[in-house]
């Protein structure tokens, strides 16, 4: 069975940093791509960041690029979002969610991290 | 800034057929952009309905299905039931980007 969970939500301060940690197990994790998503309370899903199985490619939506870092370590089937510079905006449940090989879509999702940016 | 729109809210009646769709701010939606559903409830993760404009995901209901209806995805509810009360999105592929609808919130009355 598909497992993603992810941990290291919490309350952190406007400019500060966090690192989410997305544990994955009942795949091979290393022949899959993977994604952020997140969810501000009360709105829409977003789609944050995504990164190859190899990590050779990368994406990040505007709204956090040169401020969110996606990673992987293969080895521990675990995929990570280090978040720094964080805003009020930031806040949200954050979801990992499996990247399908085949084509451009995500099809297994954890139950999300709640992030919250407050002084 | 490309905004994917969905309708905000819709209302079916039990039994009924209920169509939901997904567009573009300008231009149409195609299968190129690979158009997938998802349904949320409160308080619970995304589950994957369909991806692919019309494949159903692994165990849901062939109630569900995906098509292009103009120049818009289109995700139509045959038979709706009490726990298909929920909200949907639709998410469209753009190369190196995914952008996700606002989401449409199903009431089942």
């Amino acid at each position: 069975e598909v497992q993603l969970v992810e941990s290291g939500g919490g309350l952190v301060q406007p400019g500060g940093s966090l690192r989410l940690s997305c544990a994955a197990s009942g795949f091979t994790f290393s022949s899959y791509s993977m994604n952020w998503v997140r969810q501000a309370p009360g709105k829409g899903l977003e789609w944050v960041s995504y990164i190859s199985s190899s990590s050779s490619t990368i994406y990040y939506a505007d709204s956090v690029k040169g401020r969110f870092t996606i990673s992987r370590d293969n080895a521990k089937n675990s995929l990570y979002l280090q978040m720094n510079s964080l805003r009020a905006e930031d806040t949200a449940v954050y979801y990992c969610a499996r990247g399908s090989p085949e084509v451009p879509y995500f099809d297994y999702w954890g139950q999300g991290t709640l992030v919250t940016v407050s002084s | 800034q490309t905004v994917v729109t969905q309708e905000p809210s819709f209302s079916v009646s039990p039994g009924g057929t209920v169509t939901l769709t997904c567009g573009l701010s300008s231009g149409s939606v195609s299968t190129s952009y690979y158009p997938s559903w998802y349904q949320q409830t409160p308080g619970q993760a995304p589950r994957t309905l369909i991806y692919s404009t019309n494949t159903r995901s692994s165990g849901v209901p062939d109630r569900f299905s995906g098509s292009i209806l103009g120049n818009k995805a289109a995700l139509t509810i045959t038979g709706a039931q009490a726990d298909d009360e929920s909200d949907y999105y639709c998410v469209l592929y753009m190369g190196s980007v995914w952008v996700f609808g606002g989401g449409t919130k199903l009431t089942v009355l």
